[in-house]
């Protein structure tokens, strides 16, 4: 069935490096992946999307890589901080449809 | 973007009695929401899906007659949990969408204890 992976459960960086976070995913057919991060006791934050049809998206200190031939996705956080330190789950729009299909999340830890 | 207001924040019920959760669109019209639960340390799963003025649909494992969903209005939506039991605790958390919206955006979230 359709499922949304993640490689690493738990992240640890130090403050000021780069972190990359993967995911790998299972339905072709998905048209948007997106990137939430989750800070405890709250909901899911929108960080960066990208449509299938593209396979680098950038934003503020975050870059969104997709590989279609290997259906994985990647999120890349610069110069680590601090806040960033959350849960950060990737989500896959299938179908075409409204429902979004989410990975076991990855627990980003930023050491000082 | 879209702004979506959920509530209360947490509750604490005893067992046996209904906790009713709201999520309200404020800025867009909201034709459909979509009703999640959360366990600690784990993904969030989706437990129904509700379109303005009909009846929701709920994922497989989820009962209706426990977990009301009402969505009456394009700005209100309703999560009621009936009769509820210690492993109804939970993070429950909404997402809207609507005409022209993605449905990126997420409730705050209710963190539910049933004692």
């Amino acid at each position: 069935g359709e499922s949304v992976g993640l490689h690493l459960p738990t992240l640890s960086v130090q403050e000021g490096d780069n972190s990359i976070i993967n995911c790998a995913y299972s339905n072709s057919a998905s048209d948007y992946f997106i990137w939430y991060k989750q800070e405890s006791g709250k909901g899911p934050q929108f960080i960066i999307d990208i449509r299938s049809n593209m396979d680098k998206r950038q934003g503020q200190r975050v870059t969104v890589l997709l590989n279609k031939t290997v259906k994985h996705l990647s999120l890349q956080i610069a110069a680590t901080q601090p806040g960033d330190s959350a849960v950060y789950f990737c989500a896959e729009r299938g179908n075409y449809g409204q429902n979004f299909v989410f990975g076991p999340g990855t627990r980003l830890s930023v050491l000082p | 973007g879209a702004v979506v207001s959920q509530h209360p924040s947490w509750v604490i019920c005893k067992s046996g009695t209904s906790v009713k959760i709201e999520c309200r669109s404020l800025d867009f019209q909201a034709t459909t929401m979509f009703w999640y639960r959360q366990f600690p340390k784990q993904s969030l799963m989706l437990m129904a899906t509700s379109n303005e003025g009909s009846k929701a649909t709920y994922e497989q494992g989820v009962e209706k007659d426990k977990f009301l969903i009402n969505h009456a209005s394009l700005t209100l939506s309703t999560l009621t949990v009936t009769s509820a039991h210690p492993e109804d605790s939970s993070f429950y958390i909404c997402r809207v969408s609507g005409q022209g919206v993605l449905g990126y955006t997420f409730g705050s979230g209710t963190r539910l204890t049933v004692v």
